[in-house]
């Protein structure tokens, strides 16, 4: 049982808007910045947003963060099959001392 | 170019121990937080342990008192003892570290495989 729930799967069509959701509590996304992360089959995770709703160099417009009270949202646009991935929530917990992950999201392109 | 080349993983019995590494390169270790995430078979991304610059360290409530995360600025390296494993440790572990202070892990090593089966 993950600290933050996430949907287990989510899908969207070529070009279409999809928004993955984390929910969390005020010891943790209610208090604290959101970081996302994608992941393909047997590779390492790639951070795409960190403090919430910024996007480090390199990751596409199309992705975006947003943070309200004690939750936060990936949204993607124009999704292109290449975004076809798992993709991860993180942030601290203060209650925990610990930082804690959502249990991720399957992202389908059909 | 910054690495992190993870190595000690393996097959090990329940109630065994493991010592892992991360050795870097490629930017100022000791001047950075740096942590192990692991990835359970087909499962999600759990952080596991992190130590700080100053040499404080702090766990998930998972491994407490079972791991002892360390780190050896003159070498460059992180190390994960792990004792009294059991099954649900059975992982790959990560180590991974934010680059700059906005940043949670964006710099993660490819990984080692730890299987705890008799």
């Amino acid at each position: 049982q993950s600290v933050l729930t996430q949907p287990p799967s989510a899908s969207g069509t070529p070009g279409q808007r999809v928004t993955i959701s984390c929910s969390g509590s005020r010891s943790n996304i209610g208090s604290e910045y959101v970081y996302w992360y994608q992941q393909f089959p047997g590779t390492a995770p790639k951070m795409i947003i960190y403090r919430s709703d910024q996007r480090p160099l390199g990751v596409p417009d199309r992705f975006s963060g947003s943070k309200s009270g004690t939750s936060a949202s990936l949204a993607i646009s124009g999704l292109r099959s290449e975004d076809e991935a798992d993709y991860y929530c993180t942030t601290w917990d203060a209650s925990l001392g610990a930082w804690v992950f959502g249990g991720g999201t399957k992202l389908t392109v059909l | 170019e910054v690495q992190l080349v993870e190595s000690g993983g393996g097959l090990v019995q329940p109630g065994g121990s493991l010592r892992l590494s991360c050795v870097t390169s490629g930017f100022t270790f000791s001047n950075f937080d740096i942590h192990w995430v692991r990835q359970a078979p087909g499962k999600g991304l759990e952080w596991v342990s992190g130590i700080g610059s100053a040499g404080d360290a702090y766990y998930a409530a998972s491994v407490q008192g079972r791991f002892t995360i360390s780190r050896e600025n003159a070498k460059n390296t992180l190390y994960l003892q792990m004792s009294s494993l059991r099954v649900g440790d059975t992982a790959v572990y990560y180590c991974s570290y934010g680059s700059t202070t906005s940043f949670a892990f964006d710099i993660w090593g490819l990984g080692t495989m730890v299987t705890v089966s008799s």
